[in-house]
């Protein structure tokens, strides 16, 4: 089975700059999840899609991120414009969820990330 | 609002010792979900495991072990006889259903480094 799919791995851009993460998430699970991850830090959710609607963006800062979940299949994030503090691990997960089962949460399975460098 | 602390930043060992990470939650809900993922050096993070608020059976799985206990809200992670390729960071992760979706949030990790 392939897994959670993201591209780029690695990113440099300049502040004020323009940038977008993409995402493949496992076929079949309905929950996508992107995640920021400054260096030293656990993973932070920005925002959280169930099928291709949006759950919970309470910690995405909107002035400058925006993400979709096109079909409710595949995503992206993007940052426009970039600040130095951008600078991080972007992380993108997906999971089953199916809330008919009794196992009611499932585990979220996680790409390798997008590193990204604002300078 | 739901908290996970991993009081340890880091822990430092020599091979073969066993090696204890605590994960702390605070949750308000009766059905929650906890979870263990280790983040190697190349960056991606790989589930380890998953405990339901209603299971408290402890598991042993190879050299992994988990403790959990709803009393004290806590779920520890053993390491027993640890090995270089153990070294990683680790993090707690707890899961709650929240307005009908389950929102998944992460502790800071503790970074565990397996010396020869």
């Amino acid at each position: 089975e392939a897994g959670v799919a993201q591209s780029p791995r690695y990113k440099i851009i300049e502040k004020r700059q323009s940038v977008a993460f993409w995402c493949n998430p496992i076929s079949g699970h309905a929950t996508l999840y992107w995640y920021q991850q400054i260096l030293g830090q656990g993973p932070k959710l920005l925002i959280q899609f169930q099928n291709n609607g949006v759950v919970d963006d309470s910690q995405l800062p909107k002035d400058r991120f925006s993400a979709e979940r096109l079909k409710g299949v595949d995503s992206t994030l993007k940052i426009q414009p970039a600040k130095l503090e951008d600078s991080a691990v972007y992380l993108c997960a997906s999971s089953l969820d199916r809330s008919s089962d009794s196992e009611f949460a499932t585990e979220a399975f996680f790409g390798q990330g997008t590193r990204l460098t604002v300078v | 609002a739901q908290k996970v602390t991993q009081a340890q930043t880091e822990i430092s060992v020599v091979e073969k010792e066993d090696v204890t990470l605590d994960c702390v939650y605070e949750t308000r809900d009766t059905t929650y979900y906890l979870f263990w993922y280790k983040q190697p050096p190349s960056g991606e993070l790989v589930f380890l495991i998953r405990r339901n608020s209603f299971d408290e059976q402890n598991e042993i799985s190879g050299r992994y072990s988990w403790n959990f206990q709803k009393s004290t809200s806590s779920f520890n992670f053993t390491i027993t006889a640890s090995q270089v390729v153990d070294s990683a960071v680790y993090f707690c992760a707890l899961s709650e259903a929240a307005g009908g979706y389950n929102k998944l949030i992460f502790g800071a990790g503790t970074r565990l480094a397996v010396h020869p």
